[in-house]
């Protein structure tokens, strides 16, 4: 079964422009979480998404926003980006909401804001 | 709101020895998972291993083991027999009702 994978995996972009990101879960799972990771503040929860829905959400900004498309797989998207929104962002998927089932996490997407 | 503590941020052994890497936890929840996460140089998040709270017996993944406290609300992992390629980023994560919550991660460096 193939894994969890995230596109574009690099990325450059300047300062105010926008972005989105790209993950497909693994076939069958139908929830999707994103986290950022930075030196700074480690694995920060962002949102997650089940069955097109935003189930829970962390604390990050309104330019941080996502959605889940019909066949699971989610868009993330950063507007008016800014110097501090450079991270790894890491996108997660497993079978349902909540606990037992654990997430599997895709590759990452390296984002560098100049 | 829950949070998870790793208080080594580093960690060395040598290769073949065992390890013990700690966290502890807070939460006010009675049902919920823990999760060690290793995340070598690649990035690639890779799961380790898993503890249901419900669960007195302590989990085991070949090399891998913890030793869950619920009351002391501890959860430390124990590699045995210590690799190269044990070498990584560990993350404890707690999982809950909600979210998924991640310690701030210990780096394990094993010397040959």
């Amino acid at each position: 079964k193939a894994g969890v994978t995230q596109t574009p995996r690099y990325l450059i972009k300047t300062r105010g422009q926008q972005v989105t990101l790209s993950c497909s879960p693994i076939s069958g799972h139908r929830s999707v979480s994103w986290y950022q990771q930075t030196p700074g503040q480690g694995l920060q929860f962002l949102f997650e998404y089940f069955s097109e829905t935003q189930r829970n959400k962390g604390n990050f900004p309104g330019r941080f926003s996502g959605r889940q498309f019909s066949n699971s797989r989610s868009e993330m998207n950063v507007s008016t980006l800014e110097l501090g929104d450079s991270a790894l962002y890491l996108c997660a998927s497993k079978r349902e909401l909540g606990a037992p089932y654990e997430q599997y996490f895709g590759p990452g997407t390296r984002l560098t804001v100049t | 709101a829950q949070t998870v503590t790793q208080s080594q941020p580093e960690m060395s052994v040598q290769e073949a020895e065992t390890v013990t890497l700690s966290c502890t936890y807070d939460t006010s929840e009675s049902d919920y998972y823990l999760f060690w996460y290793k995340q070598p140089p690649s990035r690639q998040m890779i799961l380790v291993i898993r503890q249901e709270a419900y669960k007195q017996q302590n989990a085991t993944e070949n090399r891998f083991s913890v030793n869950f406290q619920k009351a002391a609300k501890s959860f430390s992992l124990k590699i045995s027999d210590s690799q190269l390629g044990d070498a990584a980023m560990y993350f404890c994560a707690y999982q809950g009702a909600q979210k998924l919550v991640f310690g701030q991660g210990t780096r394990l460096t094993i010397n040959p």
